[in-house]
Order: structure tokens, then C-alpha cells, then sequence
């Protein structure tokens, strides 16, 4: 088991750059989420996937933000145009069927935006 | 999303018990309650979860009132590695979205 991964851990890019992160999450997880975090505050929901479908997306998740799970594994998430706003750690988590267990969290990647 | 209200900051003398108390008054019937926790510069970690009755595992205990209205997350014998943001959160979704709010932060003292 080598648990949720997060790539990169660490980004700096300048102010209207586009950003990517991935996710893998731990084999077999049917459910996978991102989350955003800013310091002080705990974890906010983004966005959720069961296998390759998106079934909900927070309004935080503005035009900007588009995250996939192509193949129903791994998943990205894509801020376009950046704002100094967006400077946050981005957390995936996943979780396997059936409910109310618990999620597993990668250990984030910190974007800051200049 | 029900609420959950929670301590800003707790500290706690090493090798003893630790109480989290957290208020979820507006829990419903079907709400598990869920506590995560998350040391510095890492994501967020499970810790336990339970619906009615007290739930016991390697990592804590779990106390929940018998009105369901509050629960108290119990560390047997605090550890400098226990300092952490513990997160008191009910999961009121099927697929398990989670609102976490700002937490109780656990100091141990050595």
C-alpha cells in the first residue's frame, strides 16, 4: 500500500500561469476528492469522483478549476489563469466503496501564486 | 451540512489523557461522526468514527453522547507526536462529503 500520492508537492508560478496537479490514489479506490486548504483553515471540498465520473462540484470550483479522473485512476486538476488567491494546499483524498469509511489524504501540493 | 463546534486550542502534559470535546447539535439520525486529524505539513489523517455507541480502536477512543449531541474524542496517553489539529466532522452524505471546520489544536507538553 503506498498510499495517495501528490505531484508536485511544491509549485510557485506567476500571476495568469496555468497549473496542474495530479493525483493517484491508492488502487482500487472507487471515490476520490480534491480539497483546498489555506493556512488556519481546515480542508474545503472541491470536487468528487466516483470512478471517472464527476458528481459534484463545489461553487467554490470557479470557471478556472477543471479536474478529470480520465480512466477512473489517476486524476488531475487544472487552475487556469492563476490569482494570487489561489495560493493554497490542494489535497486529494480517496476512499473505497462502500460508505461512511474513511478517506485516505495524499500529502498535498502547496501552490503559490506571485 | 450539520456543524460542528470545536475548541480552538487545547494543551495536554505528555503521557496523559486527552478529552476533544466537540458539539454537534444539529446532528441527524443518519450522521456518522468522524474525527481526522493533521500533524504539520501533512494531509489530514483518519482517526476514528462512530453512529450511537462508543468506538474504540489503536488510536483513540471515541465517547458519543446518548443524545447523539456531542462526542468527546479520548487520547489515552498524549505523545509529542499527538500534537496535531484534530477535526470533529459528520459526514452527511452517502458518497462522504466532508465539511471539515478549523479544529482544536493539540498542544503536548513534554
Amino acid at each position: 500500500d503506498t498510499g495517495v500520492s501528490q505531484n508536485p508537492r511544491h509549485k510557485i508560478t506567476k500571476r495568469g500561469q496555468n497549473v496542474t496537479f495530479r493525483c493517484d490514489p491508492i488502487s482500487e479506490h472507487n471515490r476520490l476528492y480534491w480539497y483546498r486548504q489555506t493556512l488556519g483553515q481546515g480542508p474545503e471540498f472541491l470536487t468528487y469522483f466516483q470512478n471517472e465520473a464527476q458528481l459534484e462540484k463545489s461553487r467554490l470550483l470557479s470557471d478556472r478549476f477543471s479536474a478529470e479522473r480520465p480512466k477512473g485512476s489517476f486524476s488531475t486538476l487544472e487552475i487556469q489563469r492563476t490569482e494570487q488567491g489561489d495560493s493554497a494546499m490542494y489535497l486529494c483524498a480517496s476512499s473505497p466503496v462502500p460508505t461512511y469509511n474513511e478517506q485516505f489524504f495524499g500529502p498535498g501540493t502547496r501552490l503559490t501564486v506571485l | 451540512d450539520a456543524k460542528t463546534t470545536q475548541p480552538n486550542s487545547m494543551e495536554s502534559n505528555e503521557e496523559e489523557p486527552v478529552h476533544l470535546p466537540c458539539n454537534h447539535s444539529t446532528i441527524s439520525g443518519t450522521d456518522y461522526i468522524h474525527w481526522y486529524r493533521q500533524l504539520p505539513s501533512q494531509g489530514p489523517e483518519y482517526v476514528i468514527h462512530g453512529l450511537t455507541s462508543n468506538v474504540n480502536n489503536r488510536m483513540a477512543s471515541l465517547a458519543i453522547a446518548e443524545d447523539r449531541k456531542s462526542s468527546t474524542l479520548i487520547l489515552h496517553r498524549a505523545t509529542l507526536r499527538d500534537a496535531a489539529v484534530y477535526y470533529c466532522i459528520l459526514n452527511s452524505g452517502g458518497y462522504q462529503k466532508v465539511t471539515f471546520g478549523t479544529g482544536t489544536k493539540l498542544q503536548v507538553i513534554p
